[in-house]
This record gives C-alpha cells, sequence and structure tokens, in this order.
C-alpha cells in the first residue's frame, strides 16, 4: 500500500514563500504530482517528478528526493489567489494506482 | 473543449435505492478514475481503468462498481448505496502512459447524499 504524509494547514501573508512537504511510503514508486483545489471545485494539476530534483513552473517550483521518499511544493511570491487547498499525489508502479495525500490548507492574508 | 464531465451534480437519495453517477471524457485518455472526497482524507481512488474492458480496484472500492465499455465513459454504481457513501465524488482522465500520464483531468465532482 501507499501511504502519505502532509501538513493539514499553512497560513501566510501576500508575497511569501511557503514549502509544502510530503513524505511517502510506497511500495513501487512512480513519481510524486501535485494538485491544487479551491474551495467548492475540481483538482487541478500543478507539477510532476519522476527524477530527484526540482521542477520550475512560474511561481511554484516542486522538488523531490527518491532516497528520503520526500518532496514539497514551493510556492513563491503568494498571491490572495492562491489560497487553496494542495494534494501530494503517488502512483505505483506496479498496478498504477494513485494516492493523495489528505491535503495542505493554503490562507494567504492581506 | 477538452474536458470531463459528470452527472448528475448533485443528488440525495435514500438507502438501498441504485445509482448511477456518469463520467464522459472528451479527451480520448486511456485511464479513467473514480475518487471520493471526505473532509481531512483527501482524495481515496475507488476504482480506475487502463483502458476499454480493464477496470482494477484503488484503496475504497467496497460498496462501488464500475464498467469501462467505451473508451469515453466510466460510469459509478451504487447497487445498495449505504450512508457512509455520503460524499463528494470526482471522475478523472489522462492519458495512460508517459509524462502526460500524472496530469489528471477532473471532472466538476458529484455531491452525493444518501439518507
Amino acid at each position: 500500500g501507499q501511504s502519505l504524509e502532509q501538513p493539514s494547514e499553512v497560513t501566510a501573508v501576500e508575497g511569501a514563500i511557503v514549502q509544502i512537504n510530503c513524505t511517502y511510503q510506497t511500495s513501487g514508486f512512480y513519481g510524486l504530482s501535485w494538485y491544487q483545489q479551491h474551495d467548492g471545485g475540481a483538482p487541478t494539476f500543478l507539477s510532476y517528478n519522476a527524477l530527484d530534483g526540482l521542477e520550475e513552473t512560474g511561481r511554484f517550483s516542486s522538488f523531490l528526493s527518491r532516497s528520503d521518499s520526500y518532496g514539497y511544493l514551493l510556492l513563491q511570491e503568494l498571491q490572495m489567489k492562491d489560497s487553496a487547498s494542495y494534494f501530494c499525489a503517488v502512483r505505483d508502479r506496479a498496478d498504477y494506482k494513485l494516492s493523495f495525500g489528505a491535503g495542505t490548507t493554503v490562507t494567504v492574508r492581506a | 473543449e477538452a474536458q470531463v464531465t459528470q452527472n448528475p451534480r448533485y443528488l440525495i437519495t435514500v438507502t438501498g435505492k441504485k445509482l448511477t453517477v456518469t463520467c464522459s471524457q472528451n479527451m480520448n485518455h486511456e485511464y479513467m478514475s473514480w475518487y471520493r472526497q471526505d473532509p481531512g482524507l483527501g482524495l481515496r481512488q475507488i476504482y480506475y481503468s487502463m483502458n476499454v474492458e480493464v477496470t482494477d480496484k484503488g484503496d475504497v472500492p467496497e460498496g462501488y462498481k464500475v464498467s469501462r465499455k467505451e473508451k469515453r465513459n466510466f460510469p459509478l454504481i451504487l447497487e445498495s448505496p449505504s450512508p457512509n457513501q455520503t460524499s463528494l465524488y470526482f471522475c478523472a482522465s489522462s492519458p495512460a502512459g508517459g509524462r502526460s500520464s500524472y496530469e489528471q483531468y477532473f471532472g466538476p465532482g458529484t455531491r452525493l447524499t444518501v439518507t
């Protein structure tokens, strides 16, 4: 099976930087992805890491360390519209089952 | 417009009355999946399908059935709904392989209440 841990809540001010950590346990790792979900909306894809290192997409970056079973999502230059829940997800290599963390609620204050 | 559609968006039903939630995608994706979302538990995968006539159990399949007779459709069936199946349900799709397989496209969600 797979399990993922991420913090439940983070609060920060506009313009700040927030890092959301995700640790995982899986029998066959096949990649870590991140999704954003606004209240009342559907999850939307943000980024994906299959190999160690940093992937940058605009203000958002995602990092993976397979040896540590750890990754993070970095949100820079926070804006009010970044207030949302963020989920990490891992795919199992053997059967393509996808497991999500419980989510981190990010609240951006003025 | 590329999209995943679900119907109905909202449903209130009673225990034991069979129901089907439909899901359709227009992106020719091989991989389709159903999730339920409950407060504090994130998204939990119910069933997924790698292609037509190929389905597999996710983490919480009990009480649900699926079928994949056509590539674009992946209905979720609750044969005898119970109150513990009250939840927000999402359908999602993606290509089956390669980097793009990680980008799941989600439908708008179906909020189900079983009384």
